[in-house]
C-alpha cells in the first residue's frame, strides 16, 4: 500500500527556514499529487498546499512545496518563520479511491 | 460558507455500536466526496473511510473495513459513519471531511466529535 512518511519533528527560530519531508514508500511520489495541511491544536486542518505546488487561497508565499523524484518525496519549505506557524504539518495523497497520510511532523518555532 | 458539522460521538462500550451524523451546509452537497477521519488525542490523522457523490464508490481503511459503514443522504446534506464492533483503538476524534472533487483531497473539515471506547 502507498505510504507516507514524515520525520516526527522540526524545530527552528523565527525568521528562519525550515523544511519538512514526506516520503513515499510502496509508489512513486510523482505519479500521485501531495497536499500539504497545518493542523493547530484544538482546530481544524487547513489545506496550504494542493497538487504538488499550489498554494490554497489565503496562504502567506511563504509556504511553498516541491517534489523530488529521485528521493522519492515531497517537501514544504515556510520561510520567514512565525510563531503562528508552530503546528502539525501533514502531507496527503489519494491510491486507489483511499487517502492517505502521513503520521505529521510537528513544527516547534523557538 | 461551508459548514461540516459532527454529532453522535459518546462513550461507548468495547463491542458496542454507534452511528455519527455530519450535517453539511454552505455548498452542493450531491457534487462531492465526503469522508470520515480520525485522530487519536495526540497522534496524527487517519483516513477512516470515503463515498463518492452518488454512493457509487465506497471505501475503508483496512482497520475499519468490515466493523463501519459509511453512507449519505444527499437530499438532507447528512454523511453517516455507522460503527460497529468498537474496539479500544477506536477511540479519537471523528472528522467529517468535504473532498474538492471525487476522492481527491479533502478542503474543509469540520470540528471532530469524540468516539470513546473504554469498559
Amino acid at each position: 500500500n502507498f505510504m507516507l512518511t514524515q520525520p516526527h519533528s522540526v524545530s527552528d527560530s523565527p525568521g528562519k527556514t525550515v523544511t519538512i519531508s514526506c516520503t513515499a514508500t510502496s509508489g512513486s511520489i510523482v505519479s500521485h499529487f501531495i497536499q500539504w495541511y497545518q493542523h493547530r491544536p484544538g482546530g481544524t486542518p487547513i489545506i496550504v498546499i494542493f497538487e504538488d505546488t499550489k498554494r490554497a487561497s489565503g496562504v502567506p508565499d511563504r509556504f511553498s512545496a516541491s517534489i523530488d523524484g529521485s528521493s522519492n518525496s515531497a517537501f514544504l519549505t515556510i520561510s520567514g518563520l512565525k510563531t503562528e506557524d508552530e503546528a502539525d504539518y501533514y502531507c496527503q495523497s489519494y491510491d486507489r479511491d483511499s487517502w492517505v497520510f502521513g503520521g505529521g511532523t510537528k513544527l516547534t518555532v523557538l | 460558507e461551508v459548514q461540516l458539522v459532527e454529532s453522535g460521538g459518546t462513550l461507548v462500550q468495547p463491542g458496542g455500536s454507534l452511528s455519527l451524523s455530519c450535517a453539511a451546509s454552505g455548498f452542493n452537497f450531491d457534487d462531492y466526496s465526503m469522508h470520515w477521519v480520525r485522530q487519536v488525542p495526540g497522534k496524527g490523522l487517519e483516513w477512516v473511510s470515503g463515498v463518492s457523490w452518488n454512493s457509487a464508490t465506497v471505501a475503508y481503511a483496512e482497520s475499519v473495513r468490515g466493523r463501519f459503514t459509511i453512507s449519505r443522504n444527499n437530499g438532507g446534506n447528512f454523511l453517516y459513519l455507522q460503527m460497529t464492533s468498537l474496539r479500544v483503538e477506536d477511540t479519537a476524534f471523528y472528522f467529517c471531511a468535504k473532498d474538492v472533487g471525487h476522492l481527491r483531497f479533502p478542503d474543509h473539515w469540520g470540528q471532530g466529535t469524540l468516539v470513546t471506547v473504554s469498559p
